[in-house]
């Protein structure tokens, strides 16, 4: 089915250990985003990525980095994961920064840092 | 940066009943999300408006771009559409797909 791939669905860290989460969509879209979703709060942007080959940082990119390594796929970056960077993430895409498109979210990790 | 406020927080109600859940946001935007999220599940994408009202089955979604409010009407309400609803908007003033900011939820509860 087309949409926006997670992996891994559940992640558990050790403090200092690193790790990349994974998000793949098929939809041919050119924006993709990383936001993390925490008890009591709306979700907040990590870093997003306009078009390919370009990134920013969003409201919350502290601790993290990103890659987008070709149009489908834009990966995130834990260095040296903290307790703070527990949290549900979640990526997605839409088609075009330009224009408003609807959204497409993958169905999120949860990680884990202990 | 826009800010997004939705209320109310929670909401039970009785199958059948009409219900409304309201956002409004603090800068002028090109378009309003309305999403749906299960217990302990993914993001779905409901409506995207930027003018008027947009419906799909019993779901309704108006947007007053002037007051810089939105509501979500859900009519004969069931106990699977027990979810939490969330707003969101453009994260920057002036629109653009640079990210979303999203109101904390409405974490809605439909009693048989």
């Amino acid at each position: 089915n087309a949409g926006v791939t997670q992996t891994p669905k559940f992640q558990v860290l050790k403090t200092g250990q690193s790790m990349t989460l994974q998000c793949a969509q098929d939809m041919n879209h050119n924006s993709m985003y990383w936001y993390r979703q925490d008890p009591g709060m709306g979700l907040r942007l990590i870093y997003y990525s306009a078009s390919e080959g370009t990134t920013d940082k969003g409201e919350v990119p502290n601790g993290y980095n990103v890659s987008r390594l070709n149009k489908r796929e834009f990966s995130l970056r834990l260095e040296s994961a903290a307790p703070s960077q527990t949290s549900v993430y979640f990526c997605a895409s839409t088609p075009d920064r330009s224009t408003n498109y609807g959204y497409t979210f993958g169905s999120g990790t949860r990680l884990t840092v202990v | 940066k826009n800010e997004v406020e939705q209320s109310p927080q929670n909401l039970t109600a009785q199958e059948g009943e009409f219900i409304t859940i309201n956002c409004s946001y603090s800068v002028g935007i090109s378009a309003l999300h309305w999403l749906q999220q299960h217990p302990g599940g993914g993001i779905v994408s409901l409506f995207m408006l930027s003018s008027g009202k947009k419906k799909h089955g019993r779901l309704i979604a108006t947007i007053n771009i002037q007051e810089k409010h939105s509501s979500l009407h859900i009519t004969a309400s069931h106990p699977r559409d027990s979810a939490v609803y969330i707003c969101a908007v453009p994260l920057w003033a002036g629109g653009g797909a640079d990210g979303l900011t999203f109101g904390k939820g409405t974490h809605l509860i439909i009693q048989p």
